[in-house]
């Protein structure tokens, strides 16, 4: 039962183009929702997030997009950069600020940014 | 000057073994996780620990048993190995339990089970 979707395993860019990497959910319950990014033979590292409250969260070159109707998020990165080239988890989870904290993540997508 | 760090890299191992990966984080954080990525890549939580006291437990086997011995350590120890056990473990830290988006995770855990 995956509630949370990355249905694109991979992704090609060019190197000062922008990247767009998406993310679908299904349980409604969820209302913050996070990015991590992945190199090899490293642990995922936090990369942006939202609330369900927002429905834009920009920080440079990165900003995520949600869309709660169609239970849809999206980071777009600007102008995109070869050491951008990673695995980008999406994440969700139902307790902003609450106790005992669990994340949600998505299957990733891998992210090839071209020189 | 590692954050959070785990050992050992990389862990090969015969079935029925019992084995161990242990977990320290220098970051002061009261709250630590062992997360699991399976050969479908999907990172799942097993455990967090808050001030060395359980707080989730997602269905787990009993063959896997977490250990705080402090709130900077948290091992993993895994009875009577499956091939179903082969996977790469992540242990993480948080401030505290409500501040997940401050997950710090460590480099991983490459287990395989022959």
């Amino acid at each position: 039962d995956q509630q949370v979707k990355q249905n694109s395993p991979s992704l090609s860019v060019q190197e000062g183009r922008i990247s767009i990497l998406n993310c679908d959910y299904t349980n409604s319950m969820f209302d913050y929702f996070l990015w991590y990014k992945k190199y090899p033979a490293e642990g995922p590292t936090f990369l942006i997030s939202i609330s369900s409250i927002k429905d834009k969260n920009e920080d440079g070159r990165f900003t995520v997009f949600l869309n709660k109707s169609a239970k849809h998020l999206s980071l777009h990165i600007v102008p995109s950069q070869p050491g951008d080239s990673a695995v980008y988890f999406c994440a969700a989870s139902g307790n902003s600020g609450g106790s005992n904290y669990k994340l949600t993540f998505g299957k990733g997508t891998l992210l090839t940014v071209n020189p | 000057d590692t954050a959070v760090s785990q050992t050992p890299k990389y862990l090969v191992t015969q079935m029925g073994n019992d084995k161990s990966i242990k977990c320290e984080q220098n970051l002061g954080h009261d709250t630590m996780y062992w997360y699991k990525q399976d050969s479908k890549k999907f990172l799942k939580i097993m455990f967090s620990y808050n001030n060395k006291e359980l707080i989730i437990n997602e269905t787990v086997p009993n063959r896997f048993s977490p250990k705080s011995p402090d709130k900077a350590h948290l091992n993993l120890h895994i009875n009577s190995l499956e091939l179903g056990d082969s996977a790469v473990y992540f242990c993480a830290s948080s401030q505290g339990p409500g501040d997940g988006e401050k997950l710090f995770f460590g480099s991983g855990t490459q287990l395989s089970v022959l």
